[in-house]
């Protein structure tokens, strides 16, 4: 059984606008939530998480939300940038059990 | 800056062979991980480790094992391979400290012939 879902395999932004990605969990019991980047031939990089005590984390371009109660989450990347272009991956935690999603792969068009 | 280092970037086996695949991080992490990656599975957890000599099993644990006998070092053993383990295998660190990310290596890719 999935723990969490990213529904959409791919998505395609112009350079430049808003790129929301997003990601869905089934277990309230999580409390730790993340997003991974990933190009191709590496492994996954780290790019933002947040607890389950706050609804937004903001790095720079990158923010993250969270909605509890719809057991929703979603990253939002402004402005998006060609570079952007990668598969992510949001995963959800308990402790120090990690599950992820199957990521997105978007493009940022120049 | 955390290092998780996986000793090769490609691999091609045959079938029936034993493969070992090794991955050390440098930042002196309780626990390590190991994923394969699959198109349209995403990350899907093999086995895991807590400290030096400790396993416990993930989602897909059959047909692999593993070894921890230092802190920095986790291996995996695919004690038969065979043609369905084919896949791009992951190794990842973390802290034991709650609400800590995990790192991961490069990635191993691997074939079965």
């Amino acid at each position: 059984d999935q723990q969490v879902k990213q529904n959409s395999p791919s998505l395609s932004v112009q350079e430049g606008r808003i790129s929301i990605l997003n990601c869905d969990y089934t277990n309230s019991m999580f409390d730790y939530f993340l997003w991974y980047k990933k190009y191709p031939a590496e492994g996954p990089t780290f790019l933002i998480s947040i607890s389950s005590i706050k609804d937004k984390n903001e790095d720079g371009r990158f923010t993250v939300f969270l909605n509890k109660s719809a057991k929703h989450l979603s990253l939002h990347i402004v402005p998006s940038q060609p570079g952007d272009s990668a598969v992510y991956f949001c995963a959800v935690a308990a402790g120090n059990q990690f599950y992820f999603g199957t990521g997105t792969s978007l493009t940022v068009i120049p | 800056d955390v290092k998780v280092t996986q000793s090769s970037r490609y691999l091609v086996k045959r079938t029936g062979e034993k493969v070992f695949l090794e991955c050390v991080q440098d930042m002196d992490h309780e626990n390590m991980f190991w994923y394969r990656q699959d198109p349209g599975l995403g990350l899907r957890l093999i086995y895991f480790s807590y400290d030096v000599k400790m396993k416990e099993k993930g989602d897909i644990p059959e047909g692999y094992s593993v070894s921890r006998e230092k802190k920095e070092r986790f291996s995996l053993i695919l004690e038969s391979a065979s043609t369905n383990q084919t896949s791009m295998y992951l190794c990842a660190s973390s802290s034991l400290r709650v609400y800590q990310p995990q790192h991961f290596g490069d990635g191993t890719r691997l074939s079965i012939l």
